[in-house]
């Protein structure tokens, strides 16, 4: 079946440095949504990404999706405290439900 | 507020019982998914719902496992004869499709404690 799985598993950064968090499917992907989960949270919708090599930009994040279409990247750059939590990619196939990877943590220092 | 309320917030049940737990989506959102969490992974998905019309249903889930959406509203996830291993977040999400993108919209969860 379709595997998603994410690197690093955990990331400290001090407060100001950048921080990227790849995912990686076993599949070609139809499209791939990123979420946000604080801790004691629930996940939180970021973006979706569908086309092939797209980039897409929130004030400090940074969305890429692989020409491929397999792979993904999160990258966040001069990190703030309220960046703490975990990264969730979760990849769909045409016609299936999305799969969510384990996550990457993220911690960042003051 | 996501809009998305389920509940009970935390279920503590003991082996062999049975449990049922609710969730009330986005009033117009279509459909609804169950998934569960534990600690250190991602959510995995359980089932899911378009309207009252259940879709799809995960492999990993055993037949002690069903789900119900009357009406295309609320939804309930039953578990019966619960084991030690179903102990988890159980989250619900709902979504409606906006110009080909699903936003899922997660409540915030029944943690499920089985002893």
């Amino acid at each position: 079946g379709q595997q998603v799985m994410q690197i690093p598993q955990y990331q400290h950064v001090q407060e100001g440095e950048d921080f990227t968090t790849y995912c990686n499917s076993s599949t070609t992907l139809s499209n791939i949504q990123w979420y946000k989960q604080r801790p004691g949270g629930h996940p939180v919708f970021l973006i979706q990404l569908v086309k092939s090599g797209e980039v897409k930009k929130q004030k400090r994040l940074t969305f890429q999706f692989g020409e491929a279409k397999k792979n993904s990247s999160l990258h966040i750059t001069a990190t703030q405290t309220t960046d703490v939590g975990t990264y969730f990619c979760a990849g769909r196939r045409f016609g299936q439900n999305f799969v969510f990877g384990p996550g990457t943590r993220l911690s960042v220092l003051p | 507020d996501t809009g998305v309320s389920q509940d009970p917030r935390h279920k503590i049940t003991k082996r062999g019982q049975n449990v049922t737990f609710r969730c009330d989506p986005i009033s117009e959102h279509n459909r609804l998914y169950w998934y569960r969490q534990t600690l250190g992974q991602g959510p995995e998905f359980l089932t899911y719902f378009q309207n009252e019309a259940q879709l799809e249903k995960s492999r990993l889930l055993s037949d002690r496992f069903s789900a119900e959406r009357p009406k295309g509203s609320f939804s309930t996830l039953e578990i019966q004869r619960t084991e030690q291993g179903d102990s988890a977040m159980y989250l619900c999400a709902s979504s409606l499709e906006r110009r080909g993108i699903y936003e899922q919209y997660f409540g915030p969860g029944t943690r499920l404690t089985v002893t």
